[in-house]
């Protein structure tokens, strides 16, 4: 089956440390894309990635990092400077073009204490 | 940026019953979709409608870009229908910034 697939479904860690989100599609799509939720909120746009290599910052960068090192691949980290990771993080992708549809995956709920 | 504006922002329904949401967007835009978040959190596509009609199953969807609104039905609508519904514009031809509304928290009861 293709699809988009997230691990860990829940992460738990303390504050200071750094934590890495997976994403892994098999849909051979060029661009992905990393989101952040709240709890009543709708998506915000961390990272997204149009090409092996190539990253771009979305409307809140700060306190992330992301590597496209595959096309499959596009994990997040989640560093000990963003001031409040705690949230609901969803990873998308779609094909190369002017007006693509992205695809979403089943999302990582990350817990700092 | 561009603004996007979902209402209601919540709607209660007895099962059975057909509801109208509404996404106006504050500029032109070349992609729109629409997404239902399910109590899990997955992100469901339901259509993609950068303008015209379309329809599936006891949904459909119209988006009249002049205008700068999409409109969501649901008819008979289910207790599964039960979630948040997103919708998603995109304005660049060539980048990649996607701006989501707020959403509408839709409860459907037995």
């Amino acid at each position: 089956d293709g699809g988009i697939t997230q691990s860990p479904k829940y992460l738990f860690r303390k504050e200071g440390q750094n934590v890495t989100l997976s994403c892994e599609q098999n849909l051979n799509h060029d661009a992905m894309y990393w989101y952040r939720q709240d709890p009543g909120q709708g998506l915000r746009l961390i990272y997204y990635s149009q090409i092996v290599n190539d990253f771009q910052k979305g409307d809140i960068a700060e306190g992330y990092s992301v590597s496209r090192e595959k096309k499959e691949s596009f994990p997040l980290t989640v560093t000990s400077a963003q001031k409040n990771p705690t949230a609901f993080y969803l990873c998308a992708s779609s094909i190369q073009g002017a007006s693509p549809e992205q695809y979403f995956g089943p999302g990582t709920r990350l817990t700092v204490t | 940026g561009i603004q996007v504006e979902q209402s209601p922002p919540d709607l209660i329904l007895q099962e059975g019953a057909n509801s109208t949401l509404r996404c106006n967007f504050s500029d032109s835009v070349n992609n729109l979709q629409w997404f239902h978040q399910n109590p899990w959190g997955q992100l469901i596509n339901l259509f993609y409608i950068p303008s015209g009609t379309k329809q599936n199953g006891r949904l459909s969807a119209t988006t009249v870009a002049t205008e700068r609104y999409s409109l969501l039905y649901i008819s008979s609508s289910q207790t599964t229908d039960s979630g948040v519904y997103f919708c998603a514009v995109r304005r660049d031809n060539y980048g990649q910034n996607f701006v989501f509304g707020p959403g509408t928290r839709l409860s459907v009861l037995p």
